[in-house]
């Protein structure tokens, strides 16, 4: 079974400037979600999506949007770029989210550096 | 150790000793806990969870432990190989739930020296 797959792996982007990020999870899995790994401030929650809804978001500004298909596909936008967002985001899928035995999976991430 | 909030720190170890990796957790609450495996350019990998009706969860040469009493959690690494060279996080989480929000500790550094 193929693993979470997130696509571009690699962004460099200069401020003011938006991009999104495409994540496709494990076949089977309905739950996505998104995270911000930083040096400083480690793997931050960011949304995660549930049968295209989003049920939990972190506290992020308004910058930072996604979205999930009717496949379950996800992708997230981030909007009006700054420097502070550099970082790994990493995306990762699940089961049956809430409950035991279902870890989440992640993928290798995009890394993304604003200039 | 590792305590959510911390710099990460780093262990180091030769190969083929025992490694282990504390976490501390915060929420008394919490009761299922994750450690993941992060390689350099990868994302976190699935280690191995316990419930917290378990003290103690056994899988392939890892072993986790549970003390709820003082909120501690830690992870045995039996005859560590360099390829074990990692970051490595607990995770603690409330079950069951509606939401599936995982809190992750800042992670613990694991130096593994042929």
């Amino acid at each position: 079974k193929a693993g979470v797959t997130q696509t571009p792996r690699y962004l460099i982007k200069t401020r003011g400037q938006q991009v999104t990020l495409s994540c496709s999870p494990i076949s089977g899995h309905r739950s996505v979600s998104w995270y911000q790994q930083t040096p400083g401030q480690g793997l931050q929650f960011l949304f995660e999506y549930f049968s295209e809804t989003q049920r939990n978001k972190g506290n992020f500004p308004g910058r930072f949007s996604g979205r999930q298909f009717s496949n379950s596909r996800s992708e997230m936008n981030v909007s009006t770029l700054e420097l502070g967002d550099s970082a790994l985001y990493l995306c990762a899928s699940s089961s049956t989210p809430g409950h035991y035995n279902s870890p989440l999976h992640f993928g290798n991430g995009t890394r993304l550096t604003v200039t | 150790g590792e305590s959510v909030g911390l710099h990460l720190p780093t262990l180091s170890v030769q190969e083929g000793d025992n490694s282990i990796i504390n976490c501390a957790y915060s929420n008394s609450a919490s009761d299922y806990f994750i450690w993941y495996k992060q390689e350099s350019g990868k994302g976190p990998q699935f280690i191995i969870d316990i419930r917290s009706n378990m003290d103690k969860r056994q899988g392939q040469r890892v072993t986790v432990l549970l003390n709820k009493t003082v909120k501690h959690l830690s992870l045995q690494i039996a005859a560590t190989q360099p390829g074990d060279s990692a970051v490595y996080f607990c995770a603690e989480n409330i079950v069951p739930g509606g939401s599936y929000i995982p809190t992750f500790g800042r992670g613990t550094s694991l130096i593994v020296h042929p």
